[in-house]
């Protein structure tokens, strides 16, 4: 079946620090890819999306791109800061047949230091 | 816009004891809502997909009788966990779709759980 493998946390950076999270999705046909963001006590929210090969999903300086050759779509930024602090998700959409099911990695905790 | 909101927030019970977890879409209309569990450290578990109006389709291992969940209205979902016992205490977050953006969800910020 689908799947979504991401980077262990957790991840601790200094502020201005580049970040990647890792992510690699296994699935049949062509997936939908997203980041979800989950800051503390709050739900998850969408960071980005990518709905094709090559495209690439930006939101709030963070940025993906769905490799369809190395079955990759890794979250960069280049500068973090401490207010990005949060658990950042992977996961991939599958349509079909009528039904939309998302199928999360395990998340990555990302801490920033002042 | 798209706030999905869940209630409680926290809830602690007596093993034996039935728990309702209500989630509503709040400036929308869901015709879609998700439910999903996450045990700590690890990712979200589809338990059940749930459209306005019908039964519940379970993910495949999800006790339908122990998870009851009710789609009642285009704003409203409820989780009932029946007869609670401590290996259900876990963290439940539901989600929300509309029928013309299937492939957007909206997530709720989660209910913990805690059966003693």
């Amino acid at each position: 079946g689908d799947s979504v493998t991401q980077m262990e946390g957790p991840v601790t950076l200094s502020e201005e620090a580049f970040l990647t999270i890792n992510c690699t999705y296994t699935a049949t046909g062509y997936p939908s890819l997203f980041w979800y963001v989950q800051y503390p006590g709050e739900g998850l929210q969408l960071l980005l999306k990518a709905t094709k090969a090559d495209d690439k999903g930006s939101n709030k300086g963070f940025e993906a791109t769905y490799r369809k050759e190395t079955t990759s779509f890794h979250l960069e930024k280049g500068s973090v800061q401490v207010s990005d602090s949060a658990v950042y998700f992977c996961a991939l959409l599958y349509s079909g047949a009528g039904s939309y099911q998302l199928t999360f990695g395990k998340g990555t905790k990302l801490s920033v230091i002042p | 816009g798209a706030v999905v909101s869940q209630h409680p927030s926290w809830v602690i019970c007596k093993s034996g004891t039935s728990v309702k977890i209500e989630c509503r879409s709040l400036d929308f209309q869901a015709t879609t809502m998700f439910w999903y569990r996450q045990f700590p450290k690890q990712s979200l578990m589809l338990m059940a997909t749930s459209n306005e109006g019908s039964k519940a389709t379970y993910e495949q291992g999800v006790e339908k009788d122990k998870f009851l969940i009710n789609h009642a209205s285009l704003t409203l979902s409820t989780l009932t966990v029946t007869s609670a016992h401590p290996e259900d205490s876990s963290f439940y977050i539901c989600s929300a779709s509309v029928r013309t953006r299937q492939e957007t969800q909206y997530f709720g910020p989660g209910t913990r759980l805690l059966v003693l």
